[in-house]
């Protein structure tokens, strides 16, 4: 079955400290692959998105992520995390059948930081 | 603009009523989504629409109904609402034109008690 899991529910890090988020999927193919912010109180909005090429990409908030095809991974990263930083963060991808760009996402990983 | 704007921002509903959420775009895009966040649980599809008149059922549609009659609009409609309803819900935007980047909406808290 397709899907997608994001192994950590809650993740504590110090102001200062690398943040790594993980992510993986489960489909034949390689899908479309997004990473989303969701402040408290707030909407979501993204942080960056794979379709193909660089398996490094660079997102907003000075995150990247590294796609691996052998693991089927999408980890999120950034080297020094900022108070600010402290939200819910979701993995999504969208499976190439589909035609309506639908989203389907992971149970998300809550981000504490501390200073 | 203002992006994808929804009201109420929060809600309580007793069990058996009704209402509607209402969501509106004004990015001129045609594709529109309705999600619902639990906690633990990610976001899962309700509905979606890929343009005025046409709507479809996601992953968790029981319970609920969608119309699109302009691009900008797409209200979320609960009937005889039941506890399983509380939740945060969502709604989001899109452009056809192959980024699949979703644009969301603030949110609306919704309490059935």
């Amino acid at each position: 079955a397709q899907s997608v899991t994001q192994p950590d529910i809650h993740i504590t890090v110090s102001e200062g400290a690398s943040l790594e988020l993980r992510c993986n999927y489960s489909y034949g193919a390689t899908p479309y692959l997004f990473w989303y912010v969701q402040s408290p109180g707030q909407g979501l909005q993204l942080l960056l998105k794979y379709f193909s090429g660089d398996t490094l990409v660079q997102g907003i908030k000075g995150f990247e992520a590294e796609f691996k095809r052998s693991q089927s991974s999408f980890n999120l990263r950034k080297p020094s995390v900022h108070w600010s930083d402290a939200a819910e963060y979701f993995c999504a991808v969208v499976f190439p059948t589909d035609s309506w760009g639908k989203l389907q996402f992971g149970a998300g990983t809550q981000v504490v930081v501390t200073p | 603009n203002a992006g994808v704007t929804q009201t109420p921002k929060f809600r309580i509903l007793k069990i058996g009523q009704s209402m509607t959420l209402q969501c509106a775009q004004d990015m001129n895009h045609n594709y529109m989504y309705w999600y619902r966040q639990d906690p633990g649980m990610g976001l899962k599809l309700i509905y979606y629409s890929v343009g005025a008149g046409i709507t479809d059922k996601g992953e968790v549609p029981n319970g609920y109904n969608v119309s699109r009659s302009t691009t900008e609009d797409f209200p979320l409609r609960l009937e005889l609402a039941a506890p399983s309803q509380t939740s945060v819900y969502f709604c989001a935007s899109s452009r056809p034109d192959g980024t699949y980047e979703q644009y969301f909406g603030p949110g609306t808290r919704l309490t059935v008690t």
